[in-house]
């Protein structure tokens, strides 16, 4: 089991460019979650997936920032045009479902640092 | 609106048992107890989770209250790669996880 994957591992871009961040969840997981961590605001969930579809987008920051998970092994965030204030680590998770016994397995992240 | 009070920061010597506490009072009663911690520049890990039994596995003992107020996650023997930030949360499940500020954990060699 190789564990949730993200690509990028570090992004470094310029304001006004478009930034897409990659997620491959633990295959039989129905369920995916796309996090940010800020030092000022924590860890925030910012969109989650079930069986591919989205359910809650409600932590999504703005217009700017898109989510889509094309098949159950696919996912990705994109922001257009990036800004500084979304220089963040980003988080993707997976698990098999949203019972309260289930558990969350995250992926090492990815750094965007936008300029 | 937390659901979880957690010390912001606490240190343990090498070696010794590490009890990290957290206060739930407002818990109810199908709403789970669980434990994450995350090691700089990764992702939270897992670590253990109970709902009124205590609970052990490789990682670390959940000791919980019997009115459920509070709980204690014991890592028997601390090292250094225990250092991180420790996260408490109640979760009923078809929710959001939602994560809180945590407890800093310091190894001391």
């Amino acid at each position: 089991d190789a564990g949730v994957i993200q690509s990028p591992r570090h992004e470094v871009t310029e304001m006004g460019q478009e930034v897409t961040l990659r997620c491959k969840p633990i295959s039989g997981h129905d369920y995916l979650f796309w996090y940010r961590q800020t030092m000022m605001r924590g860890l925030e969930l910012l969109i989650y997936f079930n069986n591919n579809v989205p359910i809650d987008d409600s932590g999504m920051p703005e217009d700017r920032f898109s989510a889509k998970m094309p098949n159950a092994s696919f996912s990705t965030l994109k922001i257009q045009p990036s800004e500084p204030r979304d220089s963040a680590v980003y988080f993707c998770a997976s698990s098999r479902g949203l019972e309260g016994n289930e558990k969350l397995f995250f992926g090492s992240g990815t750094q965007l640092s936008v300029l | 609106d937390a659901k979880t009070t957690q010390p912001p920061s606490m240190d343990c010597a090498e070696g010794r048992a590490a009890n990290l506490p957290c206060n739930h009072s407002t818990i109810s009663g199908n709403e789970y107890v669980y434990w994450y911690r995350q090691i700089h520049s990764q992702g939270p890990q897992y670590i253990i989770h109970g709902l009124k039994n205590n609970e052990t596995n490789e990682m670390a003992s959940l000791i919980i209250t019997e009115d459920r107020k509070s709980s204690t996650l014991i890592l028997p023997h601390a090292t250094l790669r225990d250092t991180a930030v420790y996260y408490c949360i109640v979760y009923f499940g078809n929710e959001k996880l939602t994560f809180g500020t945590g407890t800093r954990l310091t190894i001391i060699p």
